[in-house]
């Protein structure tokens, strides 16, 4: 079965440092793959998604990800993280299943905290 | 963007009574809507995938009795709790595919917070 490990749980960071949180699945088809944030309070937000062509990714806010296929990995980063980034972060894979649709599988979440 | 509306926010009800939660694509059609459920501190974990006009597709382990999941048109599921324990006391959230499938992904509701007395 499909499945998405996160392996920070929870990271605490100071102000302008980086972040890179990892992400890694298991399946061997084509995958769609995306990066949520879901601040305090408030519902899900697409950061970033990659469904194809260059592996590097742009998303909101300054986030960027790396797709590497070979690895089955697609790590967040950000140069510089501020005080607002404090959130939680998913990762998520769509890939195509019988049955003729699609579902997103998350990982079980990193929660950030950026400290002044 | 793709905009899904959820309702209500929170709801409170006493044990054994229903509660029906709404998901509503604004400005586009979903034939294909989400349910999710998350307990605190914990991810999102698919309960069902509501398809309209048809029976809805459950993931293991959910009862579908208990759950049950109606999408009557291309802008509305509607997943009711029947017969709600305390132990059914989380937060549900639905979402919607796109109509590209490519463009915004997947969009989200702003969640239902539910608690069984």
């Amino acid at each position: 079965a499909q499945s998405v490990s996160q392996h920070n749980h929870h990271v605490i960071l100071s102000e302008a440092a980086s972040l890179e949180l990892g992400c890694n699945y298991s399946y061997g088809g084509t995958v769609n793959l995306f990066w949520y944030v879901q601040y305090p309070g408030q519902h899900l937000q697409l950061l970033l998604k990659y469904f194809s062509g260059d592996p590097l990714v742009k998303g909101i806010k300054g986030f960027e990800a790396e797709f590497i296929k070979s690895k089955f990995s697609f790590n967040l980063r950000k140069p510089s993280v501020q005080w607002s980034d404090t959130a939680e972060y998913f990762c998520a894979v769509n890939a195509p299943l019988s049955g003729g649709y699609n579902k997103l599988i998350f990982g079980a979440g990193t929660r950030l905290a950026v400290h002044p | 963007g793709a905009v899904v509306s959820q309702h209500p926010s929170w709801v409170i009800c006493k044990s054994g009574t229903s509660v029906k939660i709404e998901c509503r694509s604004l400005d586009f059609q979903a034939t294909t809507m989400f349910w999710y459920r998350q307990f605190p501190k914990q991810s999102l974990m698919l309960m069902a995938t509501s398809n309209e006009g048809s029976k809805a597709t459950y993931e293991q382990g959910v009862e579908k009795d208990k759950f049950l999941i109606n999408h009557a048109s291309l802008t509305l599921s509607t997943l009711t709790v029947t017969s709600a324990h305390p132990e059914d006391s989380s937060f549900y959230i639905c979402s919607a595919r796109d109509p590209s499938g490519l463009l915004f992904g997947y969009t989200f509701g702003s969640g239902t917070r539910l608690t069984v007395v």
